[in-house]
């Protein structure tokens, strides 16, 4: 089956440190995007850093990158430097069935501590 | 720049009701999708448009069905409403198959 697994449902770092969530997917096409998307308790949803499958250079968006293993259909999400204003639930997606329909994961809620 | 609009923000409705959901996407962007967030769960992809058509649809019945308009604004209907259809509703634009930009999202909840 064709799946995009957050194996963390839960996470917490303290403010400042460095935290790594996890995300590994499942899919048949051979070029695609990865998206990390995080949503705050206000429900919107924002886009944080995307992955082209087909470049090998990690991502980065000024505290975030990812870590993406594409023979491991792996895609991991560090943020440096964390802040409060990270608190959220963080959701990988990809597109398992076709570019244009995004698959969700479960999400993994991140705390921040202060 | 305004982004991806939904409205109405917060709904009720009961069991058997039908409900109209709408979306302005983001300046610039042809593509709208839409999907199901039930609570504690990831959004669930219900079915997307481009150019005024159905492009790609999710696991959903035919209850819920949508609409794109050639200022490429949409609406998704659902008829015959259940309990189970409780749930945020998020519309997403996009160009083309880029990166998804989404709304705030419509709270509906079916009593």
């Amino acid at each position: 089956a064709q799946t995009v697994t957050q194996s963390q449902p839960e996470m917490s770092v303290q403010e400042a440190e460095t935290v790594t969530l996890s995300c590994t997917y499942d899919t048949s096409e051979s070029d695609y995007y990865l998206f990390w998307y995080k949503q705050p308790p206000s429900r919107q949803m924002i886009l944080v850093i995307r992955q082209e499958a087909y470049k090998q250079q990690n991502a980065t968006e000024n505290r975030f990158s990812v870590n993406f293993q594409k023979a491991a259909k792996s895609f991991s999400l560090k943020i440096s430097d964390s802040q409060l204003g990270d608190a959220a639930m963080y959701f990988c997606a990809a597109p398992l069935f076709g570019n244009e329909k995004l698959t969700f994961g479960t999400g993994t809620r991140l705390t921040i501590i202060p | 720049d305004a982004g991806v609009t939904q409205s109405p923000t917060h709904l009720i409705k009961t069991r058997g009701q039908q409900v109209t959901l709408r979306c302005s996407p983001k300046s610039g962007h042809d593509t709208v999708s839409w999907y199901q967030q039930a609570l504690g769960q990831g959004p669930q992809f219900i079915f997307q448009y481009y150019e005024e058509e159905e492009r790609q649809r999710g696991n959903f019945p035919d209850r819920f069905s949508g609409h794109q308009f050639p200022n490429y604004s949409s609406e998704l209907n659902v008829n015959a409403l259940l309990l189970g259809d409780s749930a945020l509703y998020l519309c997403a634009s996009s160009l083309g198959i880029h990166e998804q930009y989404f709304g705030p999202g419509t709270r509906l909840t079916v009593t």
